[in-house]
């Protein structure tokens, strides 16, 4: 199986910061990476299929990038409302699977 | 709107079964395939496998064969998910999620989840 390193595990931002959230897969999946972001207490929601294509309704300050093993998430003016464990998943090779996490707390 | 209901948590007891549904409204059901997820207690996200609600045909992560079951009630629009002989490691939520239309595997709809814990 292919796996996903997220990194970091956590981290702790302000308001209005820019965020990034790093996935490295342990071999190359041609952009088939997916991220989701889990608030607290709530099911996973999609935000980026393709690596970088941001699924309907979610707001533009999301986006995605990378290619071959790296991949990165990108929160610009960070808002209360994105305080969440984001997660990143491959799905080029069976079985898909995902990262661990990394979880976003308001500094 | 697209929506996935799972039924409520359950506590059971090593050795026992347990069945958790899903149902779907706002879609054509049989148009998306189902997957389910579970997630351990603080723990990430593990793909458990899917079920093709076309045609009924299960497919299973190596990891949950043998005692977990994909079913349908396609007329009532309902995913279900039955594991049978449950083990402490079983404690988890189970999310039923649909697969997008245009890559597979990626889920773009989720259940608020359904809690199992198992403790005797």
């Amino acid at each position: 199986d292919i796996r996903m390193t997220q990194s970091p595990a956590s981290l702790s931002a302000s308001l209005g910061e820019t965020v990034n959230i790093e996935c490295l897969a342990s071999e190359d999946i041609y952009s088939d990476l997916a991220w989701y972001q889990q608030k607290p207490g709530k099911s996973p929601q999609l935000l980026i299929y393709n690596a970088n294509s941001l699924q309907n309704g979610v707001p533009s300050r999301f986006s995605g990038s990378g290619s071959g093993t790296q991949y990165s998430l990108k929160i610009n003016s960070l808002q209360s409302e994105d305080v969440a464990t984001y997660f990143c998943q491959q799905y080029n090779n069976y079985p898909n699977t995902f990262g661990a996490g990394t979880k976003l707390e308001l500094k | 709107q697209i929506q996935l209901v799972q039924s409520g948590p359950e506590l059971k007891k090593p050795g026992e079964s347990v069945k958790i549904s899903c149902k779907a409204s706002g879609y054509t059901f049989t148009d998306y395939a189902m997957h389910w997820v579970k997630q351990a207690p603080g723990k990430g996200l593990k793909w458990m496998g899917w079920i093709n609600t076309y045609t009924g045909k299960p497919t299973y992560a190596d990891d949950f064969k043998g005692r977990f079951v994909f079913s349908l009630e396609a007329s009532a629009s309902t995913a279900n998910l039955q594991i049978s002989n449950l083990k402490n490691e079983d404690t988890a939520t189970y999310f039923c999620a649909r697969n997008t239309d245009y890559y597979p595997y990626v889920m773009d709809a989720w259940g608020q989840g359904a809690s199992v814990t198992v403790s005797s």
